[in-house]
């Protein structure tokens, strides 16, 4: 069965940093591709981050790219994300998904992730 | 960016009634790559079909998926209690990957 447990939720100021983290169990970890999906209060899905099985191939959307950085260890079935200069319009859930060809097949439960003063 | 609308915004139906859902792109969709989802309350979504028509393992197949080009559907034969719920509709035929708005399907 495939599991994705991540970290716990967090509230930060406007221009800080937090790092969130997903791990996986249930499946081949180092050939899977992960993402990072994230889903503003009561609004839709919008996919944030991905990366390649070996970590060598990642995607940032346009709205994070240059302030969120994914990354993975592998002998830790671990998956990361690092965000930096937060702002308000970056408060959401943040999914991590075991991606399946730029579809997220299995997600974990979400981290609530809140931006405010 | 491909920009998908999805329509209805909410559908009022009965349990054993049939729902269809469109999900419509602002430009055609490589290889009509585009996947649905379900979102129930208070839970992360559930991956139910890619390539627009391919069911997901473990997806009841009361739903189907149909559409081509810039016209994609979900539908499901007969609601269930458990499918009234939120859908999605995701393309990954082009970066950005992009999602629709939803579609609410509720009890009438």
């Amino acid at each position: 069965e495939v599991q994705l447990a991540q970290s716990g939720a967090a509230l930060v100021r406007p221009g800080g940093s937090l790092r969130l983290s997903c791990v996986a169990a249930g499946f081949d970890f180092s050939d899977s591709a992960m993402c990072w999906v994230r889903q503003a209060p009561g609004k839709g899905l919008e996919w944030v981050s991905g990366i390649s099985g070996s970590g060598g191939s990642v995607y940032s959307a346009p709205s994070v790219r240059g302030r969120f950085t994914i990354s993975r260890d592998n002998s830790k079935n671990t998956v990361f994300l690092q965000m930096d200069s937060l702002r308000a319009d970056d408060t959401a859930v943040y999914y991590c998904a075991k991606d399946g060809g730029s579809v997220a097949e299995y997600w974990g439960h979400g981290t609530l992730v809140t931006v405010s003063s | 960016e491909i920009v998908l609308t999805q329509s209805p915004g909410t559908l009022s139906l009965s349990p054993g009634e049939r729902a269809t859902l469109s999900c419509r792109a602002s430009q055609s969709v490589n290889n009509n790559y585009v996947a649905w989802y379900q979102q129930r309350p208070g839970q992360p979504p559930k991956f139910l079909i890619y390539a627009a028509s391919t069911r997901a393992t473990g997806t009841p197949d009361r739903f189907s998926g149909s559409g081509s080009g810039t016209d994609f559907f979900l539908t499901i034969s007969r609601l269930e209690p458990e499918d009234f719920a939120v859908y999605f509709c995701q393309q990954y035929g082009r970066s950005p990957l992009t999602f629709g708005g939803g579609t609410k399907v509720e009890i009438k």
